[in-house]
């Protein structure tokens, strides 16, 4: 079982669309992380939320972690092709565990 | 400000030969992690080091597959008598020993280099 539940597994639309994408979990998280990848290359942070009901924002891409920390959501706004690929969430179970569990991931395309 | 540095990018091993992976994580970050990764999949963790110590090998293969994170030198993954189902994208990871977001410290800002991609033939 994925204990990190990532939907949709793919997305695709057109520019200028708005879209969400969702972590979910039924464990409690200390602090969760955004991540997106390109094809043929590493992971890159985009976000880390910490607090229960925290929202950050990062020019037209919003997070934010659910009350009980067991769950986060990405959203997008006014997609552009740029903003295509792998989107991963990962949470950290125990703060002094060293160790995040990772989503499999939404891949979006983001058609012109 | 070097990021974490992976070689080689690419590497092409044929079954029954060894595999070495190489990780140099960000300046000033003691703690490393591998993940594997299939097309289309997320990453799956492999190991946690510290210098000199293994923290987390719950994700390891029992067999062929070993670790280290040496007080010098990057950290390896080794991988004995690889076998077609190897073949997978290895990531590295590093994270200092504490992060700050938020006024909370968190160990799990983990910073990827551009893995290394293992075809076994």
């Amino acid at each position: 079982t994925q204990l990190l539940e990532q939907s949709p597994q793919f997305l695709s639309i057109q520019e200028g669309e708005n879209l969400t994408v969702y972590c979910n979990s039924s464990s409690v998280f200390s602090s969760l992380q955004w991540y997106r990848q390109e094809p043929g290359e590493g992971p890159v942070l985009l976000v880390t939320v910490v607090t229960g009901g925290e929202v950050k924002k990062l020019k037209r891409l919003t997070f934010q972690f659910g009350d009980a920390r067991k769950d986060s959501s990405l959203h997008i706004t006014a997609a552009q092709p740029g903003d295509t690929g792998l989107y991963l969430c990962a949470g950290e179970l125990d703060t002094n565990a060293g160790k995040s569990t990772f989503g499999d991931g939404t891949t979006l395309t983001v058609k012109p | 400000n070097a990021g974490v540095m992976q070689n080689p990018r690419h590497l092409v091993r044929r079954r029954g030969q060894e595999a070495r992976l190489r990780c140099s994580p960000m300046k000033g970050h003691s703690h490393v992690y591998w993940y594997r990764q299939l097309p289309e999949e997320g990453l799956k963790f492999m190991v946690y080091l510290q210098k000199e110590n293994i923290i987390d090998e719950s994700g390891m293969p029992k067999e062929r597959f070993s670790a280290e994170f040496p007080k010098e030198g990057p950290s390896i993954l080794r991988i004995q008598q690889v076998v077609r189902g190897d073949s997978a994208a290895y990531f590295c990871a590093s994270s200092p020993l504490r992060s700050a977001s938020g006024g909370v410290l968190t160990k799990n800002i983990q910073y990827f280099g551009a893995g290394t991609r293992l075809s076994v033939l």
